[in-house]
């Protein structure tokens, strides 16, 4: 298996632009998480999906960003409008049956940058 | 709310040294510890994953511990080597909850 792919690996974009972000899970898992890591505050999960089905959005920032997954190997993050302080790396990671005992892979990340 | 706590934050050794990565929790009511390492500009690698029933693993020259009661687990490293120089993750699973992360370890081996 390929691992966890994202797409972009980089994106630097001017505030107020909209910017997608997108992650294909490991073919069977069916858990699906987005993470944001900064040098501040670390890693903080902002979604998780469970069989495509949204569980958990409450460490979605604002209403500016939304994740979708509508199938079981693709999601997106969507990011609209952008602002400076979204500049971070994004991570996809997925698990099988996840939450009690399997281990989460993750993707290499997208950095974002919003100038 | 689960908080996990890394300590040190940054740490230095010789070549060849042996090592200790310490890591908290506050909610001993786990079911499993997950260590990861990140390398620079890179995603996070999952090295070893203790379950709540086990009190170690072991891969390699890696071996990380689970003291549940006490809320602690440590990663510990043989031998070390220029290559192990990365950021090291402890991550934590409640249950019906994602995993809650440490800030992380940044090792440093010098040749």
């Amino acid at each position: 298996d390929a691992g966890v792919i994202q797409s972009p690996r980089h994106e630097v974009t001017e505030m107020g632009q909209e910017v997608t972000l997108r992650c294909k899970p490991i073919s069977g898992h069916d858990y699906l998480f987005w993470y944001r890591q900064t040098m501040m505050r670390g890693l903080e999960l902002l979604i998780y999906f469970n069989n495509n089905v949204p569980i958990d959005d409450s460490g979605m920032p604002e209403d500016r960003f939304s994740a979708k997954m509508p199938n079981a190997s693709f999601s997106t993050l969507k990011i609209q409008p952008s602002e400076p302080r979204d500049s971070a790396v994004y991570f996809c990671a997925s698990s099988f049956s996840g939450l009690s005992g399997n281990e989460q892979f993750f993707g290499p990340g997208t950095r974002l940058t919003v100038l | 709310k689960q908080e996990v706590t890394q300590i040190p934050a940054a740490l230095s050794v010789p070549e060849g040294e042996n090592l200790v990565l310490n890591c908290s929790f506050t909610d001993s009511a786990i079911y499993n510890l997950q260590w990861f390492r990140q390398d620079p500009g890179k995603g996070l690698t999952s090295l070893l994953l203790i379950q709540s029933s086990q009190r170690e693993q072991t891969s390699g020259r890696l071996n990380a511990s689970l003291d549940k009661s006490s809320g602690r687990s440590t990663l510990y490293i043989a031998a070390s080597q220029p290559g192990d120089s990365a950021t090291y993750l402890c991550a934590v699973n409640s249950g019906n909850t994602p995993l809650v992360f440490g800030k992380g370890t940044r090792l440093s081996v010098i040749a």
